[in-house]
């Protein structure tokens, strides 16, 4: 089956620093979603992103379909970011999500 | 409009017995998944169904198993308990209908079933 790769899996830096995280991918894929899963276990979702690019305030994210990977860029990082963020992948024909096994953010006032 | 919900939150059970979990999906969506995480293993694909039918299943014994309602409501139930199923328990829900943005998943709460 499919393989996603994430990386690094721990990330720890100060309030205001920016950081990017990586999700590399076994094959094609037609869709590719970043999530945070919030202290509470809940997976909030981030970005559909199965190519191109996108951007929500101080987050964005930009999927290189050919080259299979995607990245997850956080900018002026704040202390709420700190969690869990998945990337996970859909491909042709299942009906279902493969998740990485995370990076784990913890930012630090 | 309403995210994805799950009772109960919290579930304390004793080996051998089994549970029921329930997902109401968010209105309009169709399609219901249920995902299983734990620290060893990640987050695993249990099933999705979608139209009261199950499209998929993944690696998991006979012990889980679910349905899905004509209100595209679902439960899932696990049977004989094992201390391996400590877990929580996510349900997503999408339209679940064609290609593309249709098939984005949302996820609820979860449920954390600790099994003692």
């Amino acid at each position: 089956g499919i393989q996603v790769e994430q990386s690094p899996p721990d990330l720890i830096l100060q309030e205001g620093a920016n950081s990017t995280l990586r999700c590399n991918f076994s094959d094609s894929v037609n869709n590719l979603q970043w999530f945070h899963q919030n202290p509470w276990g809940q997976l909030i979702n981030l970005f559909y992103i199965p190519s191109g690019t996108k951007q929500n305030g101080r987050l964005s994210a930009t999927t290189v379909a050919t080259e299979r990977y995607s990245l997850l860029y956080i900018s002026s990082s704040q202390t709420t970011d700190s969690g869990v963020y998945f990337c996970a992948v859909r491909i042709q024909g299942a009906q279902k999500l493969v998740f990485g096994q995370g990076t784990r953010l913890t930012i630090n006032p | 409009k309403a995210g994805v919900t799950q009772t109960p939150r919290y579930l304390i059970k004793t080996r051998g017995q089994q549970v029921t979990l329930s997902c109401s999906p968010i209105s309009g969506h169709r399609s219901v998944s249920w995902y299983q995480q734990t620290p060893g293993q990640g987050l695993q694909f249990l099933f999705e169904y979608f139209s009261e039918t199950q499209r998929n299943k993944g690696n998991f014994p006979g012990r889980f198993s679910g349905r899905q309602f004509s209100n595209s409501r679902s439960e899932m139930n696990v049977s004989t308990l094992e201390l391996g199923d400590s877990a929580l328990y996510l349900c997503a829900s999408s339209l679940g209908a064609g290609t593309g943005p249709n098939n984005e998943q949302f996820f609820g709460p979860g449920t954390r079933l600790t099994v003692l």
